[in-house]
């Protein structure tokens, strides 16, 4: 039982670069979410999703595209790359009400 | 704007030391206070707390939640090494995809 999974772990980008982060989930929960975590800093919400078909901004949203076709997957999609943007990217999956599970992370430097 | 504020932000104690924990939250449409420790990698969860006043327990730790007050705390006794980490709490929504609003963490570093 995989959980939450991610893919890549590390990338790194150039300024202006486009890419996908992917994130499955094997525990069938309808709710999952994408945050970002500076150095030092606590969690922030890109987007989330409540299932198939809906997604909904979350606090930095900007930059960012997300889609939700199948219950599994929720990409995260990075159009223009910017440095801003260097950060670890967590996903996250719930059953509505329940805790949050966690894949471990995509670690993002963009130069 | 939700809010959720955790002090101490970092914390420096020594093998068998008792430490609190800190956060107190602003959240519209406000479900569950949740706190979760992070290592290396994914945040992983510790507790729920929905109801005011009833302590949740695990091991060492243990939490409570008053929501007239709008805080939380989280308590570690006899802290060992491994007990080292970044600790997170995050406030919930009823609404909005139970969504989570997270403090910066506390920095717990416990020294042999």
């Amino acid at each position: 039982n995989a959980g939450v999974t991610q893919t890549p772990k590390f990338r790194i980008l150039k300024i202006g670069q486009s890419m996908t982060l992917q994130c499955t989930q094997d525990m069938n929960h309808n709710y999952m979410y994408w945050y970002r975590q500076d150095p030092g800093m606590g969690l922030k919400l890109i987007y989330y999703s409540v299932g198939a078909g809906i997604t909904d901004k979350g606090e930095v949203p900007n930059g960012y595209n997300v889609s939700r076709s199948t219950t599994e997957d929720f990409p995260l999609r990075l159009e223009l790359a910017a440095p801003s943007q260097t950060s670890v990217y967590f996903c996250a999956t719930s059953r509505g009400g329940q805790p949050q599970h966690f894949g471990d992370g995509t670690r993002l430097s963009i130069l | 704007e939700d809010k959720v504020v955790q002090s101490p932000l970092s914390l420096v104690v020594h093998e068998g030391d008792t430490v609190t924990l800190n956060c107190s939250y602003e959240v519209t449409n406000f479900r569950s206070l949740l706190w979760y420790k992070q290592e290396k990698k994914a945040p992983t969860f510790l507790f729920m707390l929905t109801s005011s006043g009833i302590e949740k327990k695990s091991g060492r730790l243990s939490s409570i939640l008053d929501k007239k007050e709008l805080f939380s705390i989280l308590n570690i006794t006899a802290t060992q090494t491994g007990d080292s980490a970044i600790y997170l709490c995050a406030g919930s929504k009823e609404t909005s995809g139970s969504r989570l609003t997270f403090g910066e963490g506390t920095q717990l570093t416990v020294n042999p």
